[in-house]
């Protein structure tokens, strides 16, 4: 199947700095990419859809100015988390749709975000 | 509005005993449901899907439009099935997977 990879898998930072976490697509094309977000045992939350070339759309309650996504290449789209606090600390993940319109997702390792 | 709800957090069953994991959905349309599955330590990855109708590692489900429900089912559970479960539905097109929150299954040896 198709492989979806992030980076970095595990960040530790200062309250008030900015993380950038990449998510590529190493064997296919992915147009569309998707953020999600799971907390401690918890479902994944989606956040944000990540379009190639243009916006990304939020869900609601995500703020946009919080997690900037950019998506400005077929195989790569990242999210920053700006001027993180600690209860921005999480475990994020990005899926792509494997350049099909099945609806199986393929999903990243994770990155685990802990914010001091 | 599109729903998936897995109304138990947590199943624990003794090794070889039989499973159910219970998934309904709401949505006006014809979905494509899902399961998937994450293992202690590893990625979300998919088990199966309503319209291929195959059994994976034993575990099957089937779509009953008139229940709304998407059961995973296992005649008989192994250790190694320990893993978190989402069951998810998909609308049409590119848009976003729909999960539930997820049920964890506990296999007792």
């Amino acid at each position: 199947g198709a492989v979806v990879s992030q980076h970095p898998s595990w960040v530790i930072c200062k309250s008030g700095t900015s993380v950038k976490i990449e998510c590529r697509s190493l064997d296919f094309q992915a147009t569309t990419m998707f953020w999600y977000r799971q907390f401690p045992k918890q479902s994944l939350m989606l956040m944000a859809t990540s379009n190639e070339g243009s916006k990304a759309t939020y869900e609601q309650g995500v703020e946009k100015d919080k997690f900037l996504i950019n998506h400005a290449s077929l195989t790569l789209s990242t999210l920053t988390v700006t001027s993180a606090h600690p209860e921005d600390s999480s475990f994020y993940i990005c899926s792509a749709t494997g350049g099909t319109n099945t609806g199986e997702l393929f999903f990243g390792e994770g990155s685990r975000l802990t914010v001091l | 509005a599109q729903r998936v709800t897995q109304p138990e957090k947590l199943l624990s069953v003794f090794k070889g005993a039989p499973v159910e994991l219970k998934c309904n959905y709401s949505y006006s349309g014809s979905p494509e449901l899902f399961w998937y599955v994450q293992y202690s330590r590893q990625r979300l990855q998919l088990l199966l899907r309503h319209i291929s109708r195959e059994s994976i590692k034993g575990f099957t489900a089937d779509l009953n439009k008139g229940e709304t429900s998407f059961h995973l089912k296992k005649p008989f559970a192994q250790e190694e099935d320990s893993a978190m479960y989402y069951c998810a539905l998909h609308n049409s097109g590119n848009t976003p997977l729909v999960f539930g929150k997820g049920t964890r299954l506990s296999v007792i040896a």
